[in-house]
């Protein structure tokens, strides 16, 4: 059973950074290519970012709010995708998702992790 | 702004059948067969319905079925059934990028 879990979401204060983690199993995760998807409170599914696999040179993209201040990685020895987020503004709080990618869609999505940005 | 446009809301009674429509552009729907859409609960995880605009993974009723002519793209959910109530959001590859609809409501009456 493909399973994806999130975390490292909380309360942070504007210009804050914050990390969240996405632990994977039940698929080969060095396999995946791998998304970020966020949900702001009440409102719809923003695409964040994703990266490649590692023999496709691990490259990585950026949604235009976030390019710059937000890097995705990860470390396919522990089945694990990462979510830096640096200089956060009170716009970005949202529900946090990761999930997996292929030609466009995304099949399997972790519950979500929630960053509160807020002074 | 969402990328693609979806309408707000829509509804059908049990057994109707409803189509929410994703209207996009060139760079997106129209020019790519990546078009997929996701179902959402209130409090849960958006799940896939459709992807490569026909297609339903394993465990999807064949109720729900999707199309595109040009740079839009469809969902219809035929038989409609009380737990079929729930957010739709449509999505398109878009090159280096992925674009969501903005989202419909969908109520079964």
């Amino acid at each position: 059973e493909v399973q994806l879990v999130e975390s490292g979401g909380g309360l942070v204060k504007p210009g804050g950074s914050l990390r969240l983690s996405c632990e994977a199993s039940g698929f080969t995760f060095n396999q995946a290519w791998m998304t970020w998807v966020r949900q702001a409170p009440g409102k719809g599914l923003e695409w964040v970012g994703r990266i490649y696999i590692q023999s496709d040179g691990g490259a990585t993209d950026y949604a235009a709010p976030v390019k710059g201040r937000f890097t995705i990685s990860r470390d396919d020895s522990k089945n694990t995708l990462y979510l830096q987020m640096n200089s956060l503004q009170t716009e970005d709080t949202a529900v946090y998702y990761c999930t997996t990618y292929l030609r466009g869609y995304l099949e399997y999505w972790g519950h979500g992790t929630l960053v509160t940005v807020s002074p | 702004q969402s990328a693609l446009t979806q309408p707000p809301s829509a509804s059908g009674s049990p057994g109707q059948s409803v189509t929410i429509s994703c209207t996009g552009t060139s760079s997106d729907i129209g020019g790519y067969n990546y078009v997929s859409w996701y179902q959402q609960h209130p409090g849960k995880a958006p799940k896939l319905m459709i992807y490569e605009v026909t297609k339903r993974p394993s465990g999807v009723p064949d109720r729900f079925s999707g199309s595109k002519s040009g740079n839009t793209a469809s969902l219809t959910v035929s038989g409609l059934q009380a737990e079929d109530e729930a957010d739709y959001y449509c999505s398109s590859y878009a090159g280096r990028s992925v674009v969501f609809g903005g989202g419909t409501k969908l109520a079964v009456l």
